[in-house]
């Protein structure tokens, strides 16, 4: 089975609050790329991180942060001290190593929505 | 800095009508993609296109799809006789090699059939 789970549908935080957006995946590959892209209000897919399959190493980037956990099939984000500027529906996606063509499996999204 | 761009941001057409969308990829991009999204769903996978072929393809895209990279700058997605249910956002997407696979996206196309 090929699949990303983002269970959460929407999550509401107000200002400041710290919020971690769960993903989950399904892959039979030992090699596989995952990603997280944000769409904002306005529509467009913005690329926010790739991450290969044999580095976990976690990463941050400012007040974005992503834990990579290969026991529990687990790309989870995790945004501190949110901003109304983070409200965006944000999507988990999956690529296959042995994919010869780059497709992106979707997960459903989670709609964040940062409150004033 | 470099980006996908789409044309036009948003059609609407009857269905049975032909239409064609249109991007310009990042320009030394080489593997090129369509996927689409139904309002509110999640985006799905069409078709990826590289050396002037199609490498794969979806389901979803069948005989009324077509793709084409009519010169070196624009790739096409053409749907034959568009359907109700053709209605979506159609986003382009490009990256330069796929084992590097940061797929950068165009700005969408919402299509809507009436």
């Amino acid at each position: 089975a090929q699949k990303v789970t983002q269970a959460q549908t929407e999550i509401s935080v107000v200002e400041k609050e710290d919020v971690t957006l769960d993903c989950v995946y399904e892959t039979r590959d030992t090699t596989y790329y995952l990603f997280w892209y944000k769409q904002p209000p306005s529509g467009e897919l913005v690329f926010l991180i790739r991450r290969n399959s044999f580095d976990e190493q976690n990463e941050i980037s400012g007040r974005y942060s992503w834990n990579f956990q290969k026991s529990t099939s687990s790309f989870n984000f995790t945004i501190t001290a949110s901003q109304v500027v983070d409200s965006a529906v944000y999507f988990c996606a999956l690529r296959h190593g042995s994919s010869n063509t780059g497709k992106l499996i979707f997960g459903q999204g989670t709609t964040l929505q940062v409150k004033p | 800095e470099p980006e996908v761009t789409q044309t036009p941001s948003h059609q609407v057409t009857q269905m049975g009508q032909e239409v064609i969308l249109r991007c310009v990829p990042i320009s030394n991009h080489l593997y090129f993609y369509w996927y689409r999204q139904i309002l509110g769903q999640k985006v799905e996978f069409l078709v990826s296109f590289y050396n002037n072929e199609i490498s794969e393809k979806s389901e979803i895209f069948d005989d009324q799809f077509s793709v084409e990279r009519p010169d070196g700058s624009n790739f096409t997605l053409k749907i034959r006789s568009t359907k109700l249910e053709d209605s979506a956002m159609y986003f382009c997407a490009s990256s330069a090699r796929r084992e590097l696979n940061e797929q950068f996206f165009g700005p969408g196309t919402r299509l809507t059939v009436l």
